[in-house]
């Protein structure tokens, strides 16, 4: 099983829907993140979270919201949803003092 | 505020020759530097990274990239590539304060070997 698990791994949803995106990992972390890329313009930050009680914006935080249920989960979610967050979204992990990142396998996201 | 630049989107080469994938970053703090690749429809996995020491650091299948301080580089090179080697790379940038190490990445670049 991988360490960082993403659901789903495709989705295709209407504009106006609202869409969650999960990650789980089995790496004990603490840091998590979300990110979304783009052809082009690589990977841009969206949110990132140290532990349960704290959630930050990234550099494109605007129409995303999340939730750090647990240590080992956070989930990304699209309020409602516009053609422009069509994307492939990234989560990832990492450890307290490590300056390695794991990446889960990534969601493609369609929204028409 | 960090920012990284890959200077190339794509790089087409033939197999076995060298390739050279560029990267230039700028920070106001001290920096670790990393590259990740990303082959089709997968996950972004560590190729190398750079946090202090050695200038040259080096991968287990053949890349190796420069810390290059004065110019604020960090180029990935291989000798001769294998069609096995088309992806694409991202360098990347973590400042060395705080607890977060958020990664910052640059554009991508996307190596095509041929035959």
């Amino acid at each position: 099983d991988a360490d960082v698990t993403q659901t789903p791994r495709n989705r295709i949803t209407k504009t106006g829907k609202r869409i969650m995106l999960e990650c789980s990992q089995t790496k004990g972390h603490d840091r998590m993140y979300w990110y979304r890329q783009d052809p082009g313009l690589g990977l841009r930050l969206i949110y990132y979270s140290f532990d349960v009680k704290d959630i930050n914006k990234g550099e494109i935080s605007d129409g995303y919201s999340v939730s750090r249920q647990a240590q080992a989960k956070f989930s990304l979610s699209l309020e409602s949803a516009i053609p422009n967050q069509t994307a492939l979204y990234f989560c990832a992990t990492r450890g307290e003092g490590s300056t390695e990142a794991f990446f889960g396998q990534g969601t493609r996201l369609t929204v028409v | 505020a960090q920012s990284v630049t890959q200077l190339d989107s794509q790089v087409p080469v033939f197999e076995e020759a060298p390739v050279e994938l560029r990267c230039n970053y700028s920070s106001s703090v001290s920096v670790y530097l990393f590259w990740y690749v990303q082959y089709p429809n997968q996950g972004l996995q560590l190729l190398l990274k750079y946090l202090s020491g050695s200038t040259l650091v080096e991968s287990i299948n053949g890349f190796e990239a420069e810390f290059n301080k004065s110019q604020t580089s960090f180029h990935l090179r291989k000798p001769s590539v294998h069609i096995s080697d088309t992806a694409e790379y991202f360098c990347a940038v973590s400042d060395q304060t705080g607890g977060y190490n958020k990664l910052i990445f640059g554009a991508g670049t996307r190596l095509a070997v041929h035959p």
